[in-house]
């Protein structure tokens, strides 16, 4: 079945540092993925949508110098948080959509853990 | 505006009890629902689609459309039922998913 690979699956750096999550679509292409974050014992809220070869689409209140996206390939998308604070520690999780079954449910990465300290 | 609630945050039953979670949405369309699962220290995984209307893992929802309502049934949890489980809905215009606050099912020996 079609698989996401989230990586790294957990990071913990300090505060000023920039992070770098990766989210690949290992047996499809997709032309479109979705970054969610996750709080604690909270839902997934979708940060934004990535677009193959196009600016990444922000929810309202994301900031899009915080949280740079870049969908370089059809089968990679990126998610930098910049100048990482600890209030931006949470659980990142990645969705992507086959580019040849556009019907079909969105397919998940494993999220990464983040940690700033 | 579009919303999908579960009102339950824990819900705890004994092995072999019927099993609801519930599920409301708010959307101004034709809605595309389904029911994720996430079992602990696992990728969340879909468990089942309004559109296919098939049974995973003994699990059935029905889509109601009088009471915008999606719940999830199973007629006689076991314990590997355990996990969160998340109602989300199709929307916006390049297709993301709204999600569910979620609900945590545990099952009881």
């Amino acid at each position: 079945g079609a698989v996401v690979s989230q990586h790294p699956s957990w990071v913990i750096c300090k505060s000023g540092t920039s992070v770098k999550i990766e989210c690949r679509s290992l047996d499809f292409q997709a032309t479109t993925m979705f970054w969610y974050r996750q709080f604690p014992k909270q839902s997934l809220m979708l940060m934004a949508t990535s677009n193959e070869g196009s600016k990444a689409t922000y929810e309202q209140g994301v900031e899009k110098d915080k949280f740079l996206i870049n969908h370089a390939s059809l089968t990679l998308s990126t998610l930098t948080v910049t100048s990482a604070h600890p209030e931006d520690s949470s659980f990142y999780i990645c969705s992507a959509r086959d580019r040849d079954r556009a019907g079909q449910p969105q397919h998940f990465g494993d999220g990464t853990r983040l940690s700033i300290l | 505006a579009q919303r999908v609630t579960q009102p339950e945050k824990l819900l705890s039953v004994f092995k072999g009890a019927p099993v609801e979670l519930k599920c409301n949405y708010s959307y101004s369309g034709s809605p595309e629902l389904f029911w994720y699962v996430q079992y602990s220290r696992q990728r969340l995984q879909l468990l089942l689609r309004h559109i296919s209307r098939e049974s995973i893992k003994g699990f059935t929802a029905d889509l109601n459309k009088g009471e915008t309502s999606f719940h999830l049934k199973k007629p006689f949890a076991q314990e590997e039922d355990s996990a969160m489980y998340y109602c989300a809905l199709r929307g916006g215009s390049q297709g993301n998913l709204i999600f569910g606050k979620g609900t945590k099912l545990s099952v009881k020996p």
